[in-house]
């Protein structure tokens, strides 16, 4: 079944607490994405991946890292020196060929308590 | 830069017909036009490429102006399934989407 996992749907954690999302792809894409929705804000940029151990900052990085040692795998952690971290966490991928579409895995609603 | 999206929520009965609007101040090589239901991820409905224009579905269609740097998505005979947040996003050349804030869609019976 080919796709974008995001695990899990629902997360809680205290305050303080980092905390890691997970997003995990099989489409064969090169380039993954990590956006942050907040209301009313639309989606906004965090890192992006365009290879394998290669990532750069969007436009919101404080706060977050990431890795991508793995092309299929490219987890995004939650510091505690991000300020307000509960949000809609949605990932993305696209293949390096083709029209440039971003395809969106179901997201993460992370609740900081 | 954040492109524009207009308006910012509209309302329709079932039938009607819509218009969003989304500009750049920047000059856009692509726009990618999707809708997001409440809870949702966002999906693709389709992108208009600089010298071109792409219809994705057979009742929502969109124009690209390059000169302008403005992209409207046309909707048809609305259905209630075409409820949602439709976003639009832009970038130039090889760079990561850069999405509007979103247009809030009800349709209503």
């Amino acid at each position: 079944d080919g796709g974008i996992t995001q695990s899990p749907k629902y997360l809680f954690r205290k305050e303080g607490q980092n905390v890691t999302l997970s997003c995990e792809q099989n489409l064969n894409h090169d380039a993954m994405y990590w956006y942050r929705q907040d209301p009313g804000q639309g989606l906004r940029l965090i890192y992006y991946s365009q290879i394998v151990n290669d990532f750069q900052k969007g436009d919101i990085a404080e706060g977050y890292s990431v890795s991508r040692e793995k092309k299929e795998s490219f987890p995004l952690t939650v510091t505690s020196a991000q300020k307000n971290p509960t949000a809609f966490y949605l990932c993305a991928t696209k293949s390096s060929g083709g029209t440039d579409t971003q395809y969106f895995g179901p997201g993460t609603r992370l609740t900081v308590l | 830069q954040q492109p524009v999206q207009s308006p910012q929520a509209v309302i329709l009965r079932e039938g009607e017909d819509a218009v969003i609007n989304c500009s750049s101040s920047k000059a856009l090589y692509s726009v990618h036009w999707y809708r997001q239901k409440h809870g949702e991820a966002p999906v693709f409905l389709m992108i208009l490429l600089k010298g071109g224009e792409q219809k994705g579905h057979e009742k929502i269609s969109a124009s690209f102006n390059e000169k302008k740097q403005q992209s409207s998505l046309y909707l048809t005979a609305s259905q209630l399934s075409y409820s949602g947040t439709y976003f639009c996003g832009s970038n130039s050349g090889n760079t990561p989407l850069v999405f509007g804030k979103g247009t809030r869609l009800s349709v209503i019976a």
